[in-house]
């Protein structure tokens, strides 16, 4: 069971306002990342952390920035809201498990949901 | 680039029957990764493949991959309600972006 968590689940914003989506996971994962999904479409990675202090951008252009100050939280700020920022975005976290073989599996949190008028 | 290509996009099925779902990817890697997802929920991870002819089974699931082919199946076998969801293959990218590419997902409808 993956506790990895984000606030908030909805959100309804009016146009240039700054937002701030929150990410924190409670697994001691080193690896963060931020997928974006329209409704009904693929996720598209738009950051990742490999740990503290680690930021890159993903393969999605995104007007959005992160920061990774401790290695549970994880959030993605917008400084200027716009419509076309509306859709979801799913944070996730991975790690190591150990098995039979080494495997990588990435967790992820409910999402939220941004609408922005 | 590494691209990921699933079919059939929407797949309606009546309970009882058996389908598969097709994977493709573009470029080398080594995992690959079946998720569902229901309606205005996050992903359940569900398969993690990684090395060639790679099969797991979970219930009336079953997943196998083909490294060389580069092609990686999830057969339903005599599904039921319950397994309606979308379902999105994904390939670990490796190289300078790290993280997955998802396929845009089989958005699958069993009715009873």
């Amino acid at each position: 069971e993956a506790d990895i968590y984000q606030t908030p689940r909805y959100l309804v914003i009016g146009t240039g306002k700054k937002i701030t989506l929150e990410c924190s996971q409670t697994m001691g994962h080193d690896k963060m990342y931020w997928y974006q999904q329209d409704p009904g479409m693929e996720l598209h990675l738009i950051h990742y952390s490999y740990g503290v202090n680690s930021t890159e951008k993903g393969d999605l252009s995104s007007e959005s920035t992160v920061s990774r100050i401790r290695t549970e939280h994880f959030p993605l700020t917008l400084e200027s809201a716009r419509p076309s920022h509306t859709s979801q975005y799913l944070c996730a976290s991975s790690a190591l498990v150990t098995g039979a073989t080494l495997q990588e599996t990435q967790y992820f949190g409910p999402g939220t949901r941004l609408l922005v008028l | 680039e590494l691209k990921v290509e699933q079919n059939p996009l929407f797949l309606s099925m009546q309970e009882g029957k058996n389908y598969t779902i097709y994977c493709n990817y573009s470029t080398t890697s080594d995992r690959l990764y079946w998720y569902r997802q229901d309606p205005g929920k996050s992903l359940e991870s569900l398969f993690v493949l990684l090395s060639n002819g790679a099969v797991k089974q979970e219930g009336r699931l079953m997943a196998s991959l083909d490294t060389k082919a580069r092609l990686s199946t999830l057969h339903i076998t005599a599904a039921v309600h319950d397994l309606s969801a979308t379902y999105f293959c994904a390939v670990y990218s490796g190289g300078g972006a790290d993280g997955l590419t998802f396929g845009k997902g089989t958005h699958l409808i069993i009715q009873p």
